[in-house]
């Protein structure tokens, strides 16, 4: 199975900040990530799939990058809205494995 | 606009049996391949099955081999998870997703979940 371990567990931010985490899998994924967002007692948000395209109506502010068994979330200029948990995915192989969350918290 | 409702949850002893059910409507269900994703009470996000448009693939995380059932009914637009000896590692909000697959995979659209408690 590949692992996806995602750093850090949490952060703390100001709104107008840039923020930036990491994901790395346990073998090559090629670009076969994505990345959720996910409030309190809310289902998972698609943020960004293979890699580094925006799902459609994501904010521009939000991008990702990557490939092989390294990738990134970088959310620019930090909006209030933007304070939740984030998850990455490897969808190369099953089973799709998630890392195990970044908590983004106000500063 | 595309909708996802999971029902069928609640309280099981250990050792029991649930159904999920998840209703989908808004798209061609037939096309799309679906996802169970779990999440225990605090924890993160755990990838549980996935089933193919046809139900000709399945396919599943090792905990659960051996005691979850994916399955899907197209003519009804619906999707399934059939969880038998349930354990209390087990218990979490079961949530199901689409897949969409035009350029990689990744799960475009959640339900809103259900939740699963197993307990005595």
């Amino acid at each position: 199975d590949i692992q996806m371990t995602q750093s850090p567990s949490s952060l703390s931010a100001s709104v107008g900040d840039r923020v930036t985490i990491t994901c790395r899998a346990s073998q090559s994924i090629n670009i076969y990530s994505n990345w959720y967002q996910q409030k309190p007692g809310k289902a998972p948000k698609l943020l960004i799939y293979a890699a580094s395209i925006l799902q459609s109506g994501v904010p521009s502010r939000f991008s990702g990058s990557g490939s092989g068994t390294d990738f990134t979330l970088t959310i620019s200029n930090l909006q209030p809205e933007d304070f939740a948990t984030y998850y990455c995915q490897q969808s190369y192989s099953t089973p799709f494995r998630f890392g195990q969350g970044t908590n983004l918290e106000i500063k | 606009e595309v909708q996802l409702v999971e029902s069928g949850g609640g309280l099981v002893q250990p050792g029991g049996s649930l159904r999920l059910s998840c209703a989908a409507s808004g798209f061609t269900f037939s096309n799309y391949w679906m996802n169970w994703v779990r999440q225990a009470p605090g924890k993160g996000l755990e990838w549980v099955a996935n089933i193919k448009q046809d139900g000709s693939e399945k396919y599943y995380v090792d905990s659960v081999k051996g005691r979850f059932t994916i399955s899907r009914d197209n003519a009804k637009n619906s999707l399934y998870l059939q969880m038998n000896s349930l354990r209390a590692e087990d218990t979490a909000v079961y949530y199901c997703a689409r897949s969409d697959y035009q350029v990689l995979p990744h799960c475009d659209y959640w339900g809103q979940g259900a939740l699963v408690t197993v307990s005595s």
